[in-house]
């Protein structure tokens, strides 16, 4: 079964600090990772995935996150928060189950990043 | 670009009734995901369609039944509704033409029962 953990449940940042918040998951097949950002009262926002290729990727807003399959963690950075990314930050994964269809996100628990202006 | 879109944003029931939510996928996605959202808790998944049949099943009770119609939509019926059954349900959209598969969320329905 697959399973995601992310380490921090809340990080507190001021304004211009680097962020790194670390997705450990647990499967056994070729995966899919994804981060997500739900802002207070929203739905899930892709902020980048990683299928294959170039293990460190690049999403939207200056996020950035490095697949490192060795470790089995895939944690999202960004060099210099903005009070504007103060929201939840859900790392997910998905896994081939044959064919191209890779089905359900298993979601870690959620991280609340606090950004102080 | 469209998004997917999903139908009551909010719903207050009162328990034992029934309840029914609606989702309309990004227009081409022939697959659709139920997430069910607790509070303070990460996304469940609940159940999924591809081309209308049935793809997988989660922990979804068996007061729950959904279904995808023809023209994509899919519906979550919610029945004999419980206290716990109060959360953030979100369905996401993915189409298995592409070479990848990124699921797309709507925006929710948060329901609360009563």
């Amino acid at each position: 079964a697959q399973s995601v953990s992310q380490h921090n449940h809340h990080v507190i940042l001021s304004e211009a600090a680097s962020l790194e918040l670390g997705c450990n998951y647990s499967y056994g097949g070729t995966v899919n990772l994804f981060w997500y950002v739900q802002y207070p009262g929203q739905h899930l926002q892709l902020l980048l995935k990683y299928f294959s290729g170039d293990p460190l990727v690049k999403g939207i807003k200056g996020f950035e996150a490095e697949f490192i399959k060795s470790k089995f963690s895939f944690n999202l950075r960004k060099p210099s928060v903005q009070w504007s990314d103060t929201a939840e930050y859900f790392c997910a994964v998905n896994g081939a189950v044959g064919g191209t269809s890779y089905g359900k996100l298993t979601f870690g628990q959620g991280t609340i990043l606090t950004v102080h202006p | 670009a469209a998004g997917v879109i999903q139908s009551p944003r909010h719903l207050i029931k009162e328990k034992r009734e029934t309840a029914t939510l609606k989702c309309y996928p990004i227009p081409r996605h022939d697959t659709v995901y139920w997430y069910q959202q607790g509070p303070g808790q990460d996304p469940q998944f609940l159940i999924s369609f591809y081309e209308k049949m049935q793809s997988d099943k989660g922990s979804i009770p068996d007061r729950f039944s959904a279904q995808q119609f023809s023209d994509y939509h899919s519906e979550l019926n919610m029945s004999s509704l419980e206290l716990g059954d109060s959360a953030l349900y979100f369905c996401a959209s993915t189409t298995l033409d592409a070479s990848t598969d990124t699921q797309y969320f709507g925006p929710g329905t948060r329901l609360t029962v009563l």
